[in-house]
């Protein structure tokens, strides 16, 4: 019964390779997003899409690619990894995007480690 | 204890007394503010919102203080627990811009 869900939990890959992460969310919410934390625990958003929308797409490489094939879905590709992706990467997801109705729900995170 | 959010402080607080977490929030335009904590190995999972209009808002041991004059905001926790063990992040959000999370503070109890 767990809210928001990810997987895998760890990834560990060579440079060079692609890799996608999975997110789904059983909340019934309409919004979801990609978040990334450095090994200095900053958190910093890279997507969000509202029922299979995308509505932000931050500054990222475009070797990360989001695909949405439902609004309880939201998964992450990535390109030609670099040693520079390792990072804990979120899912969350929020009943909208806007106002007060802005709390978000966390994965449990994605730990990926590029050698 | 009392900590300043700008980076990854740590603040560590005997248990049982109280703690404070401060955050410096840079948008004059944010009118919502959350609290997440974040313990080892997890997402971060919400603790309590404020918004704009308010000042302050009380949950269950926490409080959350907002003044918008300087752009700071306080979470407080009473009568600490091993549990409360975590990284605390402010975060903050204008209308439907996207939420902006600051850099944390690692809260570490003392038994």
């Amino acid at each position: 019964d767990t809210a928001v869900s990810q997987t895998p939990k760890y990834l560990v890959t060579q440079m060079g390779n692609d890799k996608s992460i999975k997110c789904e969310q059983n909340l019934g919410h309409d919004t979801m997003y990609w978040y990334k934390q450095d090994s200095k625990k900053f958190l910093k958003i890279m997507f969000s899409y509202n029922n299979k929308e995308l509505i932000i797409n931050e500054t990222v490489p475009n070797r990360f690619s989001p695909k949405s094939p439902d609004k309880a879905h939201l998964n992450l590709h990535i390109n030609s990894l670099e040693l520079g992706d390792s990072a804990v990467y979120f899912c969350a997801s929020s009943l909208s995007p806007s106002g007060s109705l802005g709390e978000q729900f966390f994965g449990p995170g994605t730990r990926l480690t590029v050698l | 204890g009392e900590s300043v959010g700008l980076h990854l402080p740590t603040l560590s607080v005997q248990e049982g007394d109280n703690s404070i977490i401060n955050c410096a929030y840079s948008n004059s335009a944010s009118d919502y503010f959350i609290w997440y904590k974040q313990e080892s190995g997890k997402g971060p999972q919400f603790i309590i919102d404020i918004r704009s209009n308010m000042d302050k808002r009380q949950g269950q041991r926490v409080t959350v203080l907002l003044n918008k004059t300087v752009k700071h905001l306080s979470l407080q926790i009473a009568a600490t627990q091993p549990g409360d063990s975590a990284v605390y992040f402010c975060a903050e959000k204008a209308g439907n811009e996207k939420l902006t999370f600051g850099t944390g503070t690692r809260l570490t109890i003392i038994p």
